[in-house]
Formats: C-alpha cells, sequence, structure tokens
C-alpha cells in the first residue's frame, strides 16, 4: 500500500475484553514496530519484528499484550483482559531496512476501555 | 537507560522569527538521532537522521545539529504551516541494530501569522 495502514482506527471496549489491533505495513517493509502514545507524549516503545521474528518484546507492559507477524508482513497487537489504564494510541510503525533507519508510522488505533 | 529530553516543551514564534529547539540525550552507544514532525491526529512523519557528531542536515527551513550531547532543530524565517510537534528519538545500539526508539516528549511549535 501507500502508507502504513491500521485498522480499527477507533476501538472502544469494555472493561475484561480483548481486543486485535492490526498493522498492515509497506509493501516490503522488512522492519516492523508497535508504538504506544499518549497524549502529550512521545511514542513509547513496545515490540519489534524483523520479518517474522520478534526481536525485541521489551516494552510490553505485562503478559496481557502479545504481538505477532506470522508472515513476515501483516501484524497483529493482542490486548487480553483490557484496563483502563491500557486506553491510549497505539502506533505501528516500518522501515525498509533493518536498522531503523526512515520509519513510517501510521494513523494510529485509538483504544478506550471503559 | 535512555532520557531523551527536549525544550522548550512550547514555544511560540511569530511568522519570520527564527529560533532553534534543543534535544539533549544520554545514550550508551547512540545509533542514529531522529527528528520527527508529528501533525495533530497524525503519526509522526520522519525528517532527519544524523550519526556523529558535527554532522548537520537541510530542508527548506530547518536545519538539524549534533553534538555528542545534544541535537538542535534551527528553524529559519518559520511559516505558519511549519507549526507542529518536533519529537527527537534515539536509536539504541543493542547488538549492532538500533532497532529501538526512544523518544522525547516533544516541542509544540506554533508560528503566529
Amino acid at each position: 500500500g501507500a502508507g502504513v495502514s491500521q485498522s480499527p482506527r477507533y476501538k472502544v471496549t469494555k472493561r475484561g475484553q480483548d481486543v486485535a489491533l492490526r498493522c498492515d505495513p509497506i509493501s516490503g517493509h522488512v522492519s516492523l514496530y508497535w508504538y504506544r502514545q499518549a497524549l502529550g507524549q512521545g511514542p513509547e516503545f513496545l515490540t519489534y519484528f524483523n520479518y517474522e521474528a520478534q526481536q525485541d518484546k521489551s516494552g510490553l507492559p505485562n503478559d496481557r499484550f502479545s504481538a505477532e507477524r506470522p508472515e513476515g508482513s501483516i501484524s497483529t497487537l493482542t490486548i487480553q483482559r483490557t484496563e483502563q489504564r491500557d486506553s491510549a494510541m497505539y502506533r505501528c510503525a516500518s522501515s525498509l531496512e533493518r536498522d531503523v533507519g526512515e520509519a513510517f508510522f501510521g494513523q494510529g488505533t485509538r483504544l478506550t476501555v471503559v | 537507560e535512555d532520557q531523551v529530553t527536549q525544550s522548550p516543551e512550547a514555544l511560540r514564534l511569530q511568522e519570520g522569527e527564527s529560533s532553534s529547539l534543543n534535544c539533549s540525550y544520554t545514550v550508551s552507544g547512540l545509533r542514529g538521532l531522529f527528528w520527527y514532525r508529528q501533525d495533530p491526529g497524525k503519526g509522526p512523519e520522519f525528517l532527519f537522521t544524523l550519526y556523529s557528531a558535527g554532522e548537520e542536515k537541510e530542508k527548506e527551513r530547518l536545519k538539524a545539529t549534533l553534538t555528542k550531547k545534544e541535537s538542535f532543530l534551527h528553524i529559519t524565517a518559520p511559516k505558519p504551516e511549519d507549526s507542529a510537534t518536533y519529537l527527537c528519538a534515539v536509536g539504541e545500539d543493542s547488538g549492532g541494530s538500533n532497532y529501538k526508539l526512544t523518544f522525547g516528549k516533544g516541542t509544540l511549535l506554533t508560528v503566529n501569522p
């Protein structure tokens, strides 16, 4: 595609429900990153993939958060048993090279847990 | 742990009034200093990468510079369309692959006509 596509754009869920956030990176981009961004803050690293391999998940807050990229393209970030503190903008980015280089960000998914 | 501090938090300029944004960092092994621009409701947009002290890069009215401890984003004769949040990030040195960016909180720039 022309850019990084994330869906849904907005998600409202009840506390305790599971949610799955999708990221479709730019075609051919090797690296894919998930970030979380609070209002007025810079993006906070969650996890990173190189092709289908999850290279670093040190930023995932706890074991309710998981991510996968099974075929080295589309990625899914799953949050189980959501809590109100999970409410945030979740952003995906991809880059052509293994190093960060020039990362392209998607528009994000605004998650609200009520 | 890497730290990135941006100042000021917010800056208001008149059109044509040049100024600079600061990004100071502490990192065990710098693998790139990155500047991004973020407009309201959108994802960050890449501007520059700097790799070594003394390096400079320019794009239109923006020029980024790098020292061993900080980076500056100079804005010359800004226009209202330059209004945005400017984010600084450092690439983390880990096994030779700077796959992780640590962002600052950003500087909200407003340029009044």
